[in-house]
């Protein structure tokens, strides 16, 4: 099951920061935050993924609180194409297969 | 675009029969993990193949079978269609068994009427 709560629908104004939420109180020391997205008749996506600390890559920047029971996604200038399901995955480094919660369905705004 | 190719792109199929699903993986990749996604949800996982050989499966029923070919393509097979198995199949393909990134593709549309 998803260890995972997000939001189930966010909107944001193109060309803004879309900063989305995502709350993960079981997580454990082992255990990564993924985030995916899926934007609509594709499949999922990879966007970025982090332990402990901060990360950023082209696509957005990740980041995890100290005690590491909750992160945000952060899509710095958001166009119309990031509008998309986007979903918060805990899983620990080793695990084969991806758990999907509902996610968070992201609509930017023109 | 990732370089995972699945094919059909949409099918319908009526209550009873069989279907078989197939997906290209990534140049390089030797994994493929199969997942279900029904309408609103999010995808479930179905198994995995690594090397020709199934790594995992998810809670499905054994009529969910399925093969990797030397050249990690793979296939879905689906035993006994039921109305439930209307959905979204999409394959993703990683390297090696660690779960990092992986690469989906479009997925199949599959309608049992």
């Amino acid at each position: 099951d998803a260890k995972t709560t997000q939001p189930p629908s966010m909107d944001c104004a193109e060309g803004r920061a879309a900063n989305l939420p995502c709350n993960h109180s079981t997580i454990s020391g082992n255990e990564y935050v993924y985030w995916y997205r899926q934007i609509h008749s594709q499949g999922p996506q990879y966007i970025i993924h982090g332990l402990k600390n901060n990360e950023t890559n082209e696509m957005a920047s990740l980041i995890i609180t100290e005690d590491r029971k909750s992160s945000t996604l952060i899509l710095p200038h958001a166009t119309l194409r990031d509008t998309a399901v986007y979903y918060c995955i805990v899983l620990i480094q080793g695990a084969q297969k991806l758990v999907f919660g509902q996610g968070t369905r992201l609509t930017i705004n023109p | 675009e990732t370089g995972v190719t699945q094919s059909p792109t949409h099918l319908i199929k009526t209550r009873g029969q069989q279907v078989t699903l197939r997906c290209s993986s990534q140049s390089g990749h030797n994994t493929v993990s199969w997942y279900q996604q029904a309408l609103g949800q999010g995808p479930q996982f179905i198994f995995q193949y690594y090397r020709e050989e199934e790594n995992g499966r998810g809670n499905f029923p054994p009529r969910f079978s399925g093969l990797q070919f030397p050249n990690y393509s793979s296939e879905l097979n689906v035993n006994a269609l039921e109305l439930d198995d209307s959905a979204l199949y999409l394959c993703a393909s990683s390297e090696g068994l660690v779960v990092r990134e992986q690469y989906f593709g479009p997925g199949t549309r599959l309608t049992v009427t």
